[in-house]
């Protein structure tokens, strides 16, 4: 699976949209990118995925760039209850692709202030 | 909403004494996991299991280590003779075959061994 790069933290007011970028230059055709979150020790959270184009459900939008390398997660009214480390995570989607592990990165630590 | 759950939240064990861990995916997926997170330390793989084998498994998960699904819905995680290298958050997982490749985790199982 492809390698990721992220912002280690970032700070968001309360109400704001939070905008946390991911790079994953060496992304292949068949890659998706997926986020999670994590609050506190509690278990890795699903929030969205896509392949090449935007998505968005009730948590957030992803916003993947023309040439793929890089995405970003959007939460577009940030609460406190957001704060998390959020990690991006590309990988290989399909159903000949067998057990298709996750692989965590350290992520970015988000912190929502009042 | 369907969910993973785990038991015990919390254990303390003292060392030498083997422990299981368990977890009831939800309903109708085949591929399960457990994934382990030391204090402070990224989320890691420790094994993927399907259709009642093992379909990968990290440098962890040694000898120690084995997983089980003894019926249609528990899947175990057994530490035969527990480390204090040993203590952190166990994570299960799963998610369905083809049709969804979202991976779904647990709340976690923290365990200490002393």
């Amino acid at each position: 699976d492809a390698k990721t790069t992220q912002p280690p933290s970032m700070d968001c007011a309360e109400g704001r949209a939070a905008n946390l970028p991911c790079n994953h230059s060496t992304i292949s055709g068949n890659e998706y990118v997926y986020w999670y979150r994590q609050i506190h020790s509690q278990g890795p959270q699903y929030i969205i995925h896509g392949l090449k184009n935007n998505e968005t459900n009730e948590m957030a939008s992803l916003i993947i760039t023309e040439d793929r390398k890089s995405s970003t997660l959007i939460l577009p009214h940030a609460t406190l209850r957001d704060t998390a480390v959020y990690y991006c995570i590309v990988r290989v989607q399909g159903y000949l692709q067998g057990a298709q592990k996750l692989v965590f990165g350290q992520g970015t630590r988000l912190t929502i202030n009042p | 909403e369907p969910e993973v759950t785990q038991t015990p939240s919390h254990q303390v064990t003292q060392m030498g004494q083997e422990v299981i861990l368990r977890c009831v995916p939800i309903s109708n997926h085949l591929y399960f996991y457990w994934y382990r997170q030391i204090l402070g330390q990224k989320v890691e793989f420790l094994v993927s299991f399907y259709n009642n084998e093992i379909s990968e498994k990290s440098e962890i998960f040694d000898d120690q280590f084995s997983v089980e699904r003894p019926d249609g819905s528990n899947f175990t995680l057994k530490i035969r003779s527990t480390k204090l290298e040993d203590s952190a958050m166990y994570f299960c997982a799963s998610r369905q075959s083809f049709s969804g490749n979202t991976i779904y985790f647990g709340e976690g199982s923290w365990l200490t061994v002393v």
